[in-house]
């Protein structure tokens, strides 16, 4: 089972921001949060992930709670390219490698012109 | 640098054919894994490779296998094929460090008549 809850749909005005929430209650404290994003026919597109503190890269923000245990995804500036099913992943820190993601069924993000 | 490369993007087979599908990972990325996608079941975890050895699997029958070469080029086998092996199978590489983020490849779309 996927240990993240994120709304099935969001729709958000191009140029605005999108916020993506996602709810991880059950956190441990060595697994982190990342963000991927899938487009329809292509694979799934890493977009960021972090601890605990927030991060931003050129794609998007990641606001992480104190207690981590919720988190949001900020797309700064949608474009219609933006569109896409959002993916919200807890990880452990393996030590390597991967482990067996676990994808839930993730939040269809629909930019409308 | 180049992604993760799948090839073929699109394939058709026959119940009780058998089909091998390829992935060049990341260059310097030793760790592959390999994911199956469906409607109905999502993203499910098949098997990960690092350095030619199996090092984690999913809950899929033998029927499923893989294997990894010494350039980290990665393989997956599917014998005796049933229809309900139709899906969209994803690679993704990552080095080898605890929270390296994978990168998937954009699959092949596997339809079994």
């Amino acid at each position: 089972d996927a240990k993240t809850t994120q709304p099935t749909s969001m729709d958000c005005a191009e140029g605005r921001a999108a916020n993506l929430p996602c709810n991880h209650s059950t956190i441990s404290g060595n697994e982190y949060v990342y963000w991927y994003r899938q487009i329809h026919s292509q694979g799934p597109q890493y977009i960021i992930h972090g601890l605990k503190n927030n991060e931003t890269n050129e794609m998007a923000s990641l606001i992480i709670t104190e207690d981590r245990k919720s988190s949001t995804l900020i797309l700064p500036h949608a474009t219609l390219r933006d569109t896409a099913v959002y993916y919200c992943i807890v990880r452990p820190y393996s030590g390597g490698g991967a482990d067996g993601l676990t994808f839930g069924k993730g939040t269809h993000l629909i930019i409308q012109p | 640098k180049a992604g993760v490369t799948q090839t073929p993007r699109y394939l058709i087979k026959t119940r009780g054919q058998q089909v091998t599908l390829s992935c060049s990972p990341i260059s310097g990325h030793r760790s592959v894994s390999w994911y199956q996608q469906t409607p109905g079941q999502g993203l499910q975890f098949l098997f990960e490779y690092f350095s030619e050895t199996q090092r984690n699997k999913g809950n899929f029958p033998g029927r499923f296998s893989g294997r990894q070469f010494s350039n980290s080029r990665s393989e997956m086998n599917v014998s005796t094929l049933e229809l309900g092996d139709s899906a969209l199978y994803l690679c993704a590489s990552s080095a080898d460090r605890g929270n390296s983020p994978l990168h998937f490849g954009n699959g092949t779309r596997l339809t079994v008549t």
